[in-house]
């Protein structure tokens, strides 16, 4: 079935330094849309950003992503950490033509240290 | 519009007992979820209804998990008999119909089973 790995649990990082989450996929949808969804502390989760466009850059709010079809992944990344990034950063999956059923990874906790 | 409104926010049940968790999406939006938040597993799918059509039904979660949809505006999640493994926090979404991919969450309903 379609499934979607986030390999960690926890990446904790100083203020400043990059920030790279990793998110790879399996799925049968030849047209896979990809997501990533943030939940801070004590709120529910929200849409960060989303792409079905393979190999083309999306950005919101200063992190980024790209979809590579090819290596099945959509790695979220922002160029400076800020404390306000810490939170529970969800990647999900869905069908292009039924984008409404999502099917999110496991989650990675983002922990920003001064 | 007001968003996605669960009730109750905190639930404390016996191991045994019949619980309903409770859902109004956003005025509008023809798909609802029922997904259940838990730290090791992240966001899993329980139910997800389509203009008040039920797609999918969660599978794992058949046997004693049951979500309805009474009208365009409610929803229902009955988790009878529950079992300590069942406490977590169930969030609800909704979205528009092949719109967007985005959902929008409640703030959820956390469960507690002893």
């Amino acid at each position: 079935g379609d499934s979607v790995t986030q390999t960690e649990g926890l990446v904790t990082l100083t203020e400043g330094l990059p920030v790279m989450l990793n998110c790879t996929y399996q799925t049968i949808y030849s047209n896979p849309f990809l997501f990533w969804y943030v939940q801070h502390l004590n709120e529910s989760p929200r849409l960060l950003l989303k792409s079905f466009t393979d190999n083309k850059r999306t950005e919101h709010q200063g992190f980024h992503a790209t979809l590579h079809k090819s290596s099945s992944s959509f790695h979220l990344q922002k160029s400076s950490a800020q404390l306000s990034d810490s939170a529970l950063y969800y990647c999900a999956l869905s069908d292009r033509y039924n984008q409404g059923k999502l099917i999110f990874g496991q989650g990675t906790k983002l922990s920003i240290k001064p | 519009d007001a968003g996605v409104t669960q009730t109750p926010r905190h639930e404390v049940a016996e191991k045994g007992q019949t619980i309903i968790l409770k859902c109004e999406p956003v005025s509008g939006h023809n798909d609802l979820f029922w997904y259940r938040q838990t730290k090791i597993q992240g966001l899993e799918l329980l139910s997800y209804f389509r203009s008040k059509s039920l797609m999918e039904d969660g599978g794992a979660f058949k046997d004693r998990f049951k979500a309805e949809m009474l009208n365009s505006s409610f929803s229902t999640l009955k988790i009878q008999p529950t079992e300590p493994k069942d406490s977590a926090v169930y969030l609800c979404a909704s979205s528009r119909d092949r719109g967007t991919g985005q959902l929008y969450f409640g703030e959820g309903s956390k469960l507690t089973v002893l």
